[in-house]
């Protein structure tokens, strides 16, 4: 029984370049989500996609943030022309179904530092 | 609009005895779930336990209940007989049935077991 993976697990970076993220979900699970989590603060919503489609997206998501699931199944999320308060743990979680009460699991996350 | 309120940065306990994580929560959902999950220094998210805004019980799994008063609009944590590996940070978080499933956490909580 494979989690949820993410890759890379740390990622350091100079300001200004581009990173991108990949998120493989639990295979049966239709609903995945992207949060972030900086230091000493609980995860925030960043959006979340319905098989391949992008269902909402949060105001914390700028236009330097996008977010895709080709085919329904692993997600990418690329930071274009990063900065410093980029610097975050990104997790992906993933779930059968929407709704209250549906579990959502988590990835180990990906540590983002941007010098 | 949802939000997670936890009041205590950071709780101590000694090892094998009960402790308390508070949480209070906001939501104009009239269906929704609460959740407890353990962050420890690793980063991965590990949920804990529970509770539906209809369950008539207060949910409970293994060493970990949740307080839930609805009327207050509280979900406090207990861990019975804590252990040093219970050592970590704890995040109350919540979902609503009609907010798509995306969740709301707190602050989270710094729990640091005595041994």
């Amino acid at each position: 029984d494979t989690g949820v993976s993410q890759n890379p697990r740390h990622k350091i970076t100079k300001r200004g370049q581009n990173v991108t993220f990949r998120c493989d979900p639990i295979s049966e699970h239709n609903r995945l989500y992207w949060y972030r989590q900086t230091l000493g603060q609980g995860p925030e919503f960043l959006t979340y996609f319905q098989n391949e489609a992008q269902l909402e997206k949060s105001r914390l998501l700028s236009d330097r943030f996008s977010a895709e699931r080709p085919k329904g199944s692993f997600s990418t999320l690329e930071i274009q022309r990063t900065e410093q308060g980029d610097s975050a743990m990104y997790l992906c979680a993933s779930s059968q179904r929407g709704g209250g009460y549906n579990e959502q699991f988590f990835g180990p996350g990906t540590r983002l530092t941007v010098l | 609009a949802q939000k997670i309120t936890q009041t205590q940065p950071g709780m101590f306990v000694q090892e094998k005895e009960a402790v308390t994580l508070d949480c209070t929560y906001d939501t104009s959902d009239p269906s929704y779930g609460l959740f407890w999950y353990k962050q420890p220094s690793s980063g991965e998210m590990i949920f804990l336990i529970y509770q539906g805004s209809y369950d008539q019980q207060n949910a409970t799994e293994g060493r970990y209940s949740l307080n839930f008063q609805k009327a207050r609009k509280s979900a406090n944590l207990v861990i019975s007989a804590s252990q040093l590996g219970d050592s970590a940070m704890y995040f109350c978080a919540m979902r609503g049935n009609t907010n798509a499933g995306k969740s709301t956490f707190g602050d989270g909580t710094t729990l640091t077991v005595k041994p």
